[in-house]
């Protein structure tokens, strides 16, 4: 088991643009968390995905938004890239929304020009 | 308003001595506390969390709710020790969780 998957590993994008960032739990998991890591901060949760629904949401604007799919990966979208926009997006999986341990992927670094 | 506050960003210790992290923080409730790590060029994983009080790696943490902090010490800190560590807390059970800035602790030999 290769554990979270993230894709792509880094991207560069310009401002403005829009961006699509990936993520494929470990096997068995049903549950998507996603964070923004900023460059020397901690992680700050985006939102989280069960049964293909948003079941909780941090402190982010409209146009962070998401996706889960049946097989129980998930999408990350951002609108509209402002500079500000450039971190390293974790995702964590794990087996249930509540009390169960997430595991994280290795993130993907994005870069706004 | 949750917040975790650790005050220290980089701690640099001998190997040998004894090393603590610190780690307060701001909750209305009862918070689960834990304690994450990531090692140089691996992933972020969870070392402990207080409700299971284990003793992971030789790690403990101890949750003080009147001090609000749960501070992580090793008797003996090894070199393998050196890693970014977070600490995060979570309303009980679920998921979304709260980090502080990290500590960034260096073992030396």
């Amino acid at each position: 088991d290769a554990g979270v998957t993230q894709s792509p590993t880094h991207l560069i994008k310009t401002r403005g643009q829009q961006v699509t960032l990936r993520c494929s739990p470990k096997s068995g998991h049903d549950t998507v968390s996603w964070y923004q890591q900023a460059l020397g901060q901690g992680p700050q949760f985006i939102f989280q995905y069960y049964e293909e629904e948003e079941r909780q949401r941090g402190n982010f604007p409209d146009r962070f938004s998401g996706h889960q799919f049946p097989n129980y990966s998930s999408e990350l979208n951002v609108n509209a890239l402002l500079l500000g926009d450039s971190a390293l997006y974790l995702c964590a999986s794990s087996l249930g929304p509540v009390f169960y341990e997430q595991y994280f992927g290795p993130g993907t670094r994005l870069t706004v020009t | 308003a949750q917040r975790v506050t650790q005050p220290e960003k980089l701690l640099s210790v001998f190997k040998g001595a004894p090393v603590e992290l610190k780690c307060n923080y701001s909750y209305s409730g009862s918070p689960e506390l834990f304690w994450y790590v990531q090692y140089s060029r691996q992933r972020l994983q969870l070392l402990l969390r207080h409700i299971s009080r284990e003793s992971i790696k030789g790690f403990t943490a101890d949750l003080n709710k009147g001090e609000t902090s749960f501070h992580l010490k090793k008797p003996f800190a090894q070199e393998e020790d050196s890693a970014m560590y977070y600490c995060a807390l979570s309303k009980k059970g679920a998921q979304k969780l709260v980090f502080g800035q990290g500590t960034r602790l260096t073992i030396n030999p």
